[in-house]
């Protein structure tokens, strides 16, 4: 079956340049996280949606950030104005559950390159 | 102190030996586990879930998990070159039913 997707897989951005990633969860997952992880680090929490819903976007580093899910599937991450610290694969995890922590599955991520 | 804690390893096992990895947590109010493993350039892929104290057995691999201590461990019986990749434990922390907490993650290698 289909598992999660993610597109563009590699993105190089030049500093200043505004991107959009994009992310198919699995089919009828209601639920849908956004991760940063850096080389080297476990992934860290940006923001989560529930359907349509952005039910918590405390992880975004910066107001440079904006994420949306507007039919309650796709989800797209945005970027704006680019800075060199944004350099990242940023990951894109799926889950079945409403509510309760439940396994949550991860798309092949993009790799963020700012120069 | 980080809130979710591994050592980063490498940690080097023979083929065949029992690989060890472990994970300590600040927040006692967790309830749920997760040991996920990351193979280099790929996502994280779920390895197994633990919520309660005690064992979970699930083939090769083996959760455990000690609530008074905040801690949990995955051992991987008969250890396999293939299972060469880092482990990441993860946690629900800060009161919270869906955000995760991650380590950093522990390499692990299998020598042939």
């Amino acid at each position: 079956g289909a598992g999660v997707s993610q597109s563009p897989r590699y993105k190089v951005a030049k500093r200043g340049q505004d991107v959009a990633l994009r992310c198919d969860p699995i089919s009828g997952h209601v639920s849908l996280f956004w991760y940063q992880q850096a080389l080297g680090q476990g992934p860290e929490f940006l923001t989560y949606f529930q359907n349509e819903a952005q039910l918590d976007k405390s992880g975004l580093p910066s107001d440079r950030f904006f994420a949306e899910r507007p039919e309650g599937s796709v989800s797209t991450l945005k970027i704006q104005r680019t800075q060199q610290e944004d350099s990242a694969v940023y990951l894109c995890a799926s889950s079945a559950g409403l509510a309760g922590v439940y396994e949550q599955y991860f798309g092949p991520g993009t790799r963020l390159t700012v120069t | 102190q980080k809130e979710v804690e591994q050592n980063s390893g490498p940690l080097s096992v023979p083929e065949g030996a029992i690989a060890s990895l472990n994970c300590t947590y600040s927040d006692r109010g967790s309830q749920s586990f997760f040991w996920y493993r990351q193979y280099s350039g790929k996502s994280p892929e779920l390895i197994m879930f633990i919520y309660s104290n005690g064992d979970k057995e699930d083939g090769r691999f083996t959760a455990q998990l000690n609530k008074a201590s905040q801690y949990v461990s995955l051992l991987i019986r008969d250890s396999q070159p293939s299972d060469s990749a880092t482990y990441l434990c993860a946690v629900n922390g800060k009161g919270s039913n869906y955000q995760l907490i991650w380590g950093a993650g522990t390499k692990l290698i299998i020598k042939p």
